[in-house]
């Protein structure tokens, strides 16, 4: 077990171009999460998967940003029209269902985007 | 909704103790979590608490009380590796998402 991936590490975009990410979580984790940092602050929820269905979408995220899980195993979150406020890091976790399990998340190192 | 408050920089010497600590308000708590992530790394997960009292993990401890709503994270023996930021994080009853404080930043000197 690798633990969690992320690819790509950095992503320079210009304003308006699409982007894409994805995310391999720990092999045995049926829920993965998407976050987003920015300097300063904590992770911010964006939204989670239990196995291939997404459960739950913050009410933060626009219309831009869609997010899949098509197998149950890696992830896409992708991001159209990007604009400057897009720049952050985009971080995904994945963890155990259940219980006190759900509270231990395994963080990937982190997609880092920078709209130009 | 949920909040959380924490220092927002906390300096120590090596060798030293020191204790982050983290307030919140939730409704239907269910467990307090701490997490560390050095510059340019990801979080790791240290220590989660659902009960009242300590739980141990090494040099790591963390503190809750649930009626006070407030926790603590105590670093012994601190080593200048341990110059890193600390999250806790609050998961209320009924959801599945954490919510993430703002972050301490620890300052290690020697």
């Amino acid at each position: 077990d690798t633990g969690v991936s992320q690819d790509p590490r950095h992503k320079i975009t210009k304003r308006g171009q699409n982007v894409t990410f994805r995310c391999d979580p720990i092999s045995e984790h049926n829920r993965l999460y998407w976050y987003r940092q920015t300097l300063g602050q904590g992770p911010e929820f964006l939204t989670y998967f239990q196995n291939e269905a997404q459960l739950e979408k913050s009410r933060l995220l626009s219309d831009r940003f869609s997010a899949e899980r098509p197998k149950g195993s890696f992830s896409t979150l992708e991001i159209q029209r990007t604009e400057q406020g897009d720049s952050a890091m985009y971080l995904c976790a994945s963890s155990l269902p259940s219980g006190r399990n759900m509270d231990t998340q395994y963080f990937g190192p982190g997609t880092r985007l920078t709209v130009l | 909704g949920q909040s959380l408050e924490q220092p927002s920089e906390v300096t120590a010497v090596e060798g030293a103790i020191v204790q982050i600590n983290c307030t919140y308000q939730t409704s239907g708590f269910y467990g307090l979590s701490w997490y560390q992530q050095h510059d340019g790394g990801a979080p790791t997960f240290l220590s989660y608490n659902a009960l009242d009292g300590l739980e141990e993990t090494g040099r790591f401890s963390s503190f809750l009380s649930r009626s006070d709503s407030y926790g603590y994270l105590l670093l012994q023996e601190l080593q200048m590796k341990d110059s890193a930021s600390y999250f806790c994080a609050v998961r209320s009853g009924g959801s599945y998402i954490p919510t993430f404080g703002r972050g301490t930043s620890l300052i290690v000197h020697p």
